[in-house]
């Protein structure tokens, strides 16, 4: 079936270290996106890519990188500057155009121990 | 500035009633409107959407949401609740501000229907 799977479902760091979540989807869409959740706080974009070798930065991209090198693939990376990272991270994709319809990833939920 | 508000952090209803979460919003062009819903744990799925047209959309298990231009909602509703319709449902509506496609997120509000 068609879809998004994001890896691993739960991750652990400790203090300094970057960690990077993974990001596939077989819809051949060309929009991916990476949200953070909080709890009481909704939906907050990371970062997002319209096509392969591009992406912008969302809201809140301070402490997080990513990469596009593929259509299907748009891991990631959280690195040590991110100074609050424990939270349920979505990705999330959607075909070309305006429709709105994003389909997403169950997340991963990082824990900074 | 636009923005989207549900004002309810959490609606509770009896199994068999009807259900409606509140959501209003401010754009600064036409509202593309649009409800998702999270189960535990789980990422969100697209409920329904309003682009243009009837302002009643129906959508995915039995909802539908109203289209209010007077006064800027866009309320979810279903005319009995289900037990296994308790999740976490948000409302968000496109950010025409800038330049590339994104979605500006209310805060969530969960559902609880008891037996």
């Amino acid at each position: 079936d068609g879809g998004i799977t994001q890896s691993p479902k739960y991750l652990f760091r400790k203090e300094g270290q970057n960690v990077t979540l993974s990001c596939e989807q077989n819809l051949n869409h060309d929009a991916m996106y990476w949200y953070r959740q909080d709890p009481g706080q909704g939906l907050r974009l990371i970062y997002y890519s319209q096509i392969v070798n591009d992406f912008q930065k969302g809201d809140i991209a301070e402490g997080y990188s990513v990469s596009r090198e593929k259509k299907e693939s748009f891991p990631l990376t959280v690195t040590s500057a991110q100074k609050n990272p424990t939270a349920f991270y979505l990705c999330a994709s959607s075909p070309r155009g305006d429709t709105g319809e994003l389909f997403f990833g169950e997340g991963s939920r990082l824990t900074v121990l | 500035a636009q923005s989207v508000a549900q004002p309810e952090d959490q609606v509770n209803v009896a199994e068999g009633n009807p259900l409606t979460v509140k959501c209003t919003y401010s754009v600064s062009g036409n509202p593309y409107l649009f409800w998702y819903v999270q189960y535990p744990n789980r990422g969100l799925q697209f409920l329904l959407k309003y682009i243009t047209g009837d302002n009643l959309v129906k959508g995915s298990y039995g909802f539908e949401a109203e289209f209010n231009k007077s006064q800027t909602s866009f309320h979810l509703k279903k005319p009995s609740a289900l037990v296994s319709d308790s999740a976490l449902y948000f409302c968000a509506v496109r950010d025409w501000a800038g330049s590339n496609y994104q979605l500006i997120w209310g805060a969530g509000t969960k559902l609880i229907i008891k037996p």
